[in-house]
C-alpha cells in the first residue's frame, strides 16, 4: 500500500545546511509536499514539486526528487532558529488522497 | 489567502460526551478533509467532503461522523467520546490543486 516514511528527529546548528529525507511507495505520485507546522499551529505548504522534475530551489530551500529511489529530499540553507518546527512529506496521486508521512521535528541549536 | 477557521483551539471532554468540531473555510473550495494528528503517526484522513451534504470515509472513520451542510462548514462529530480520540485534530481545504490548507488545529483532551 502506499507508504512514506522519513526520520522523526534532525538536530543541527544555527547556520549550517539542513536535510530532511523522505522515501515514498507510489510510483503514480503525482505532487510531492513538504509542510512545516510550527509550534501550535497547524500544518503550512512550504514547498512542492511535480513529479516530472527533478529539483526545484526557491530561496534557502531545495528540493531533490529522484523517481528511481522514490526518495525525496528538503535541504535547508543556512538553517535559522525560527526554523524550528516540524517537517511533513506528503504525497498525492492526484484526487483527494494525500498521504503523510510521521513529521521530522527539526530542532536549531543556536 | 485561504482561510481556515476551527472554533476550539483546545477542548477538554468527558468519556460517553457527544462533540462537536467546527470548521470553516471562506475561499468557495469543494473539498474539506479533517484528518488527526498523532505523534510519530503523522496525518491520517478520517473522512473527506467534496461537495454539499458529500461525504467519504478515510483511513480511520470508525467512531466519527461528518456534515457538511453548507459549503463553507464541515463538522467533525464524536457521538461518544473516548479516551483513544485524544488527540491533535486538523481541518483542511483544497479547491482542485491538491495543495492542502490547514486550520490551526484542535486538540482535544477526553478525560
Amino acid at each position: 500500500g502506499e507508504d512514506v516514511e522519513q526520520s522523526l528527529f534532525l538536530s543541527v546548528r544555527e547556520g549550517d545546511s539542513s536535510v530532511i529525507n523522505c522515501t515514498y511507495t507510489d510510483s503514480s505520485s503525482t505532487y510531492l509536499y513538504w509542510y512545516k507546522q510550527e509550534p501550535g499551529a497547524g500544518l503550512q505548504l512550504l514547498t512542492y514539486i511535480f513529479s516530472n522534475m527533478d529539483m526545484k530551489q526557491d530561496q534557502r530551500l531545495t528540493v531533490l526528487l529522484n523517481k528511481k529511489d522514490k526518495h525525496l529530499s528538503l535541504r535547508i540553507a543556512d538553517t535559522q532558529t525560527g526554523d524550528s518546527a516540524i517537517y511533513f512529506c506528503a504525497e498525492t496521486t492526484g484526487g483527494f488522497k494525500t498521504i503523510f508521512g510521521a513529521g521530522t521535528r527539526l530542532f536549531v541549536k543556536a | 489567502d485561504v482561510k481556515v477557521t476551527q472554533s476550539s483551539r483546545y477542548l477538554v471532554k468527558r468519556t460517553g460526551e457527544k462533540v462537536f468540531l467546527e470548521c470553516v473555510q471562506d475561499m468557495d473550495h469543494e473539498n474539506m478533509f479533517w484528518y488527526r494528528q498523532d505523534p510519530g503517526l503523522g496525518l491520517r484522513l478520517i473522512y473527506f467532503s467534496y461537495d454539499v451534504k458529500m461525504k467519504e470515509k478515510g483511513d480511520i472513520p470508525e467512531g466519527y461522523s461528518v456534515s457538511r451542510e453548507k459549503k463553507e462548514r464541515f463538522s467533525l462529530i464524536l457521538e461518544s467520546a473516548s479516551t483513544n480520540q485524544t488527540s491533535m485534530y486538523l481541518c483542511a481545504t483544497h479547491g482542485g490543486s491538491e495543495k492542502l490548507f490547514f486550520g490551526s488545529g484542535t486538540q482535544l483532551s477526553v478525560l
